[in-house]
């Protein structure tokens, strides 16, 4: 069975200090894997998808096959990114396309 | 937003009373998910459905059942809501990369 580990409960910077969420995985497979964010009492958006390697609002994450990892990097943080953000895990194959979400990060941007 | 509304937004029930939360998608989307979302656990899959009147269980489905007559509507409930069951219910639709799509997210509370 796959899992998804967000080790950092909540997670403080200063804003335009660099910030990194940190997501690992657990799946013998090769897995789709995304990062959500959910600002304050809104639904989740997509961030980003490791597939398409895409850089939004300044984040990038990176997969680490090798460490079973995919950490969320921004340089710079702003303090509309203070938010709750997720990382997500697709089995593929006949999985139903289900999502495995690790337990989230609270980020706070302090100004 | 994918097209995806939850009904009702709020709603505060009673022990023992059925409830019934509706999900509706208007892009035909063959996969639609139902999550709860509660702190320290994330977001958890309760049931799944991947076409009409096609539906699974997913890792917290005790206490809940779905119904999917046809490709708009999803539909949970309740069938005796227990105080473990307030949360925020979350409805999602797959993309085509695996990718899913989020409801705007029922909160309900069990008194």
């Amino acid at each position: 069975a796959q899992r998804v580990t967000q080790p950092e409960k909540l997670l403080s910077v200063f804003k335009g200090a660099p910030v990194e969420l940190k997501c690992n995985y657990s799946y013998s497979g090769s897995p789709e894997l995304f990062w959500y964010v959910q600002y304050s009492r809104q639904r989740l958006q997509l961030l980003l998808r490791h597939i398409s390697r895409e850089s939004i609002k300044g984040f990038t994450a990176d997969l680490n096959k090798g460490e079973t990892s995919f950490h969320l990097k921004k340089p710079f943080a702003q303090e509309e990114d203070s938010a709750m953000y997720y990382c997500a895990l697709n089995a593929g194959g006949t999985s139903y396309g289900k999502l495995t979400f690790g337990q989230g990060t609270i980020l706070t941007v302090h100004p | 937003d994918a097209g995806i509304t939850q009904s009702p937004r709020h709603k505060v029930t009673e022990t023992g009373t059925p409830v019934t939360l509706r999900c509706h998608q208007t892009e035909n989307h063959r996969y639609m998910y139902w999550y709860r979302q509660d702190p320290g656990h994330g977001l958890r899959l309760i049931h799944y459905s991947y076409g009409v009147k096609d539906t699974d269980k997913g890792e917290v489905s005790d206490g809940y059942s779905v119904s999917r007559s046809k490709t708009e509507d999803f539909l949970l409930t309740l069938e005796s809501a227990t105080s473990s069951q307030t949360s925020v219910y979350f409805c999602a639709i797959r993309g085509p990369s695996y990718e899913q799509y989020f409801g705007p997210g029922t909160r309900l509370t069990v008194t």
